[in-house]
């Protein structure tokens, strides 16, 4: 059963600290996606890659959010420094072409910053 | 640009009523895919159906009706005699074509907060 994998799955950290989530999109996808959803905001898209480039990040603070394909089984978002306001959770979704645009999520990471 | 409505915030139905929830979609695009997920109160989004812009037949599935019309921009999602596991947040979205740059992107509604009692 393909399914994408997000880690960690809940965080509690301090203000100031580096959060780093990880994602694995399913095999043989090529388009990954970062999400944010908060209770204010809803579901926000913060950046999406294709063929591990890069697409769109315009969602992201630049200023503290960072987000990578280091090799098409892994996807990264990292904050640094965190602050309170980020505390949201964090999806990570993949498609591809054969899915007809269908992307398929994660499981969330939970961010808590206080 | 695209945009996605879902204009109820919340639905609150006794177990077995049926329950109709509206999304309304504005694209420019010829080529365009519409979607409903389903997000229970565990927190995974959960994919339900797709629907691309050329495929106008309604689709049932089980207690699930789904009934797109591009004439008024709507994608509605009906859920016959509901039941309490049915509670969860649905989301509806839409993606342009597959052949544009940004294919796959998919702008989300504000979800619709489904409540069903016993």
């Amino acid at each position: 059963d393909a399914r994408v994998t997000q880690t960690p799955r809940h965080k509690v950290t301090e203000m100031g600290q580096e959060v780093t989530m990880r994602c694995q999109p399913i095999l043989g996808h090529n388009t990954v996606f970062w999400y944010r959803q908060t209770m204010m905001q809803g579901l926000e898209l913060l950046a999406y890659f294709r063929n591990r480039a890069p697409l769109d990040d315009s969602g992201m603070p630049k200023d503290r959010f960072s987000a990578e394909m280091p090799d098409a089984t892994l996807a990264t978002l990292k904050i640094q420094p965190s602050e309170p306001r980020d505390s949201a959770v964090y999806f990570c979704a993949s498609g591809s072409g054969q899915s007809g645009n269908t992307i398929y999520f994660g499981e969330g990471s939970w961010l808590t910053v206080v | 640009a695209q945009k996605v409505t879902q204009a109820q915030t919340e639905i609150s139905v006794v177990e077995k009523e049926d329950v109709t929830l509206d999304c309304v979609y504005e694209t420019r695009d010829t080529t365009y895919y519409l979607f409903w997920y389903k997000q229970p109160p565990s927190g995974e989004l959960v994919f339900l159906i797709r629907r691309n812009s050329f495929d106008e037949q309604n689709e049932i599935s089980g207690r699930y009706s789904w009934n797109f019309q591009k004439s008024t921009s709507s994608f509605n999602f009906t859920i016959t005699a509901s039941q309490v596991v049915d509670s969860a947040v649905y989301f509806c979205a839409l993606s342009e074509g597959a052949y544009r740059s940004n294919a796959g992107k998919s702008t989300f509604g504000d979800g619709t907060t489904l409540t069903v009692k016993p």
